[in-house]
């Protein structure tokens, strides 16, 4: 099956700690993308990827790092810096680096900070 | 200019009904507008997308309305069930720029 898997599904993480998630696609997308999601507050976007071995920051990147070493593989770092990291974060792809298209989901991790 | 406003916050009917979510935006370069749905505890799916040569969209239920110079666009729900609540957003994009999203609709349909 083609898709998105996003891991782990739930993390805690402790003040003080960098937590790293994962984001792999077998869709053979070049684009791929972070969000994260408060309640009332929609999608922001974190960092994104139109190819291999490029990013670029979105609208809240502080605290935040990334890599895009293979073209399947987005991983999400959240920093000690980022200060109130608790909440659900997305990933996503689509086929080309226009934004005008269609954006494939996986299933989100729910970080806490305890 | 990259805003998209999205309302009501929150929307409850009852089977049958047909709801309506709303969409405003600023920027008159987008020409990409989808609406996503979202079933707790899962990531966003697609249900339907318009693009500005057209004024409406119909895939099942589902329904865009495109008001290009009103720069506004909804979903209307036709025969709504159950099984349709979900929170929904609508975004906008051109191929140029990032997709901005709404704040988000949660939709409750009552058996």
């Amino acid at each position: 099956d083609g898709g998105i898997t996003q891991s782990p599904k739930y993390l805690f993480r402790k003040e003080g700690q960098n937590v790293t998630l994962s984001c792999e696609q077998n869709l053979n997308h070049d684009a791929m993308y972070w969000y994260r999601q408060d309640p009332g507050q929609g999608l922001r976007l974190i960092y994104y990827s139109q190819i291999v071995n490029d990013f670029q920051k979105g609208d809240i990147a502080e605290g935040y790092s990334v890599s895009r070493e293979k073209k399947e593989s987005f991983p999400l770092t959240v920093t000690s810096a980022q200060k109130n990291p608790t909440a659900f974060y997305l990933c996503a792809s689509s086929i080309q680096g226009g934004w005008n298209t269609e954006a494939f989901f996986g299933q989100g991790t729910r970080l806490t900070v305890v | 200019q990259q805003q998209v406003k999205q309302s009501p916050q929150s929307l409850i009917v009852q089977k049958g009904g047909i709801p309506i979510i709303n969409c405003a935006y600023e920027n008159t370069a987008f020409d990409y507008f989808p609406w996503y749905q979202q079933f707790p505890g899962k990531g966003p799916a697609l249900l339907i997308a318009i693009r500005p040569d057209v004024s409406e969209k119909k895939e099942g239920r589902f329904t865009i309305s495109f008001n290009k110079s009103a720069k506004q666009f909804s979903l209307h729900i036709m025969d709504s069930q159950p099984g349709d609540s979900a929170t929904y957003f609508c975004a906008a994009a051109t191929s140029g720029s990032r997709l901005t999203f709404g704040e988000g609709t949660q939709l409750t349909v009552n058996p």
